[in-house]
C-alpha cells in the first residue's frame, strides 16, 4: 500500500526554538495533506488541511503563525512549530490524500513524530 | 466539542472471544464511517468502512455495524488474536469534506492468551 514517511520521528528541544517536521508521500502524489495532534488518551485532533500550492487552512483555535505549514510540492508538507513551549509537547501525526474523487481509505498516515519541549 | 465519542477507553478480551467496539457519533450530516487501528508510537492505519447507506460491512474476522437511527456503529472482532491489541479509532466523514476525518477518543483493546 501507499507509504507515508514522517521525520524526525521524535525530538527533543529546548524551549523557544523552532522545530520542523516533515510529511512525505513515498509513492503517491498527495493532493491533500492533514496535520493532527494527539495528546495522551485523546483523541487525533486535526490542526490543519494543507493542499499542494495553496495555504493552509486551519482548524478553530490553532495559531496560524505559531504552526507554520507549508506544502510547496505533490509529496512533502512540513509542519514548523515556532518558539516551542512545553504545552507544545505532543504527537504530531500528519496524513496524506491522494488523488480526487476518492474516499478516505486512501488517506494514509505517517508514522508520528513525537516532540518533547524541554 | 467531541462529534465522534468512544466512551469506553479500554476493553479487555480472551484470545478466541468477540470483541465489540463501539462508536456513538452527534452529527447526522456523516455519510461515512472508519475504523483505524493504532500501535504506540505509529500512525493509524485503516482497518475497516462502512458508508450510510449499509448497515453491515464484513472483512475477513472484523464487522462494521451501523445503525443510523441511533447514531451507533460498532466493530466485532472474532476471533480476537492477541496481535490485535492496540488503540482502536473510529472516524467519521461528512460528504461535503473530503478526507476531513473526525476522530473518537480511542478505545484500547487488550486480548489476553
Amino acid at each position: 500500500g501507499a507509504v507515508v514517511s514522517q521525520h524526525p520521528s521524535r525530538v527533543i528541544c529546548k524551549s523557544g526554538t523552532s522545530v520542523k517536521i516533515e510529511c512525505r508521500s513515498l509513492d503517491f502524489q498527495a493532493t491533500t495533506m492533514f496535520w493532527y495532534r494527539q495528546f495522551p488518551k485523546q483523541s487525533l485532533m486535526l490542526m490543519a488541511t494543507s493542499n499542494e500550492g495553496s495555504k493552509a487552512t486551519y482548524e478553530q483555535g490553532v495559531e496560524k503563525d505559531k504552526f507554520l505549514i507549508n506544502h510547496a510540492s505533490l509529496t512533502l508538507s512540513t509542519l514548523t512549530v515556532t518558539s516551542a513551549h512545553p504545552e507544545d509537547s505532543s504527537f504530531y501525526i500528519c496524513s496524506a490524500h491522494g488523488g480526487s474523487g476518492g474516499r478516505t481509505d486512501t488517506q494514509y498516515f505517517g508514522p508520528g513524530t513525537r516532540l518533547t519541549v524541554l | 466539542d467531541q462529534q465522534v465519542k468512544q466512551n469506553s477507553p479500554s476493553l479487555s478480551v480472551q484470545e478466541g472471544r468477540i470483541s465489540i467496539l463501539n462508536c456513538d457519533y452527534t452529527n447526522s450530516m456523516f455519510d461515512y464511517f472508519l475504523w483505524y487501528k493504532k500501535y504506540p508510537a505509529e500512525g493509524p492505519t485503516f482497518l475497516i468502512s462502512i458508508s450510510s447507506i449499509k448497515d453491515k460491512n464484513e472483512d475477513g474476522r472484523f464487522t462494521v455495524f451501523l445503525n443510523k437511527s441511533a447514531k451507533h456503529l460498532s466493530l466485532h472482532i472474532v476471533p480476537s488474536q492477541p496481535g490485535d491489541s492496540a488503540v482502536y479509532f473510529c472516524a467519521a466523514i461528512r460528504g461535503s469534506t473530503l478526507g476531513r476525518l473526525y476522530f473518537g477518543r480511542g478505545t484500547q483493546l487488550t486480548v489476553w492468551p
